[in-house]
């Protein structure tokens, strides 16, 4: 039972560069989120998925993109990354929206130099 | 907007003592609460969840309490042992969207 699995778990990206961060979850979740965390600041809601093909800005969406072509994957874009990209980033999902279920992944640390 | 404070930001403590953690947050218009447990270089762990109708939910030797109106929930520990180490982050949340706190780094020590 693997749940929430994220790729890579980590990554050093030069100024400028771009990348893809997989997240896939195999209990057929509905809702996929991309969050990222930083010392002192809590995690933020980036961007969010309420099913197949929906997308939606979450709290911090400049300079991400996002895609849910199909049900168990989400995708995050970084089309020209900055330093103050590097953190921490956590794909979740959740069955439905109230909130029971919610499975998080364990991270991709992205460092941008 | 949401502004989620937790006290204390750490916590060093030895085994078998109870302990509170305290969470407050801003706006009381929230759908829930939940609780989550991070250990260090892994991904948040759901603990508890708390619906905004409810006053507390208890899981095990965990408790937690959600006053809604003040802004305010705790997190009880019972008889703490050396494997609850780790990060503990509230989350008030709107439907599936949660705002978390920087959370308590708790250590127990054997």
């Amino acid at each position: 039972n693997a749940g929430v699995t994220q790729t890579p778990k980590f990554r050093v990206l030069k100024t400028g560069q771009s990348m893809t961060l997989l997240c896939a979850q195999d209990m057929n979740h509905e809702y996929m989120y991309w969050y990222r965390q930083d010392p002192g600041m809590g995690l933020r809601l980036i961007h969010y998925s309420v099913g197949e093909g929906t997308t939606a800005k979450g709290e911090v969406p400049d300079g991400y993109n996002v895609s849910r072509l199909k049900k168990q994957n989400f995708l995050l874009g970084l089309e020209s990354a900055a330093p103050s990209q590097t953190s921490v980033y956590f794909c979740a999902s959740s069955p439905d929206d109230r909130g029971y279920g919610y499975t998080f992944g364990s991270g991709t640390r992205l460092t941008v130099v | 907007k949401q502004e989620v404070t937790q006290i204390p930001a750490a916590l060093s403590v030895p085994e078998g003592e109870n302990l509170v953690l305290n969470c407050s947050f801003t706006d009381s218009a929230i759908y829930n609460l939940q609780w989550f447990r991070q250990d260090p270089g892994k991904g948040l762990t759901s603990l508890l969840l708390i619906q905004s109708s409810q006053r507390e939910q208890t899981s095990g030797r965990l408790n937690a309490s959600l006053d809604k109106s003040s802004g305010r929930s705790t997190l009880y520990i019972a008889a703490s042992q050396p494997g609850d180490s780790a990060t503990y982050l509230c989350a008030p949340g709107g439907t599936y969207k949660y705002i978390f706190g920087t959370g308590t780094r708790l250590k127990v020590l054997a």
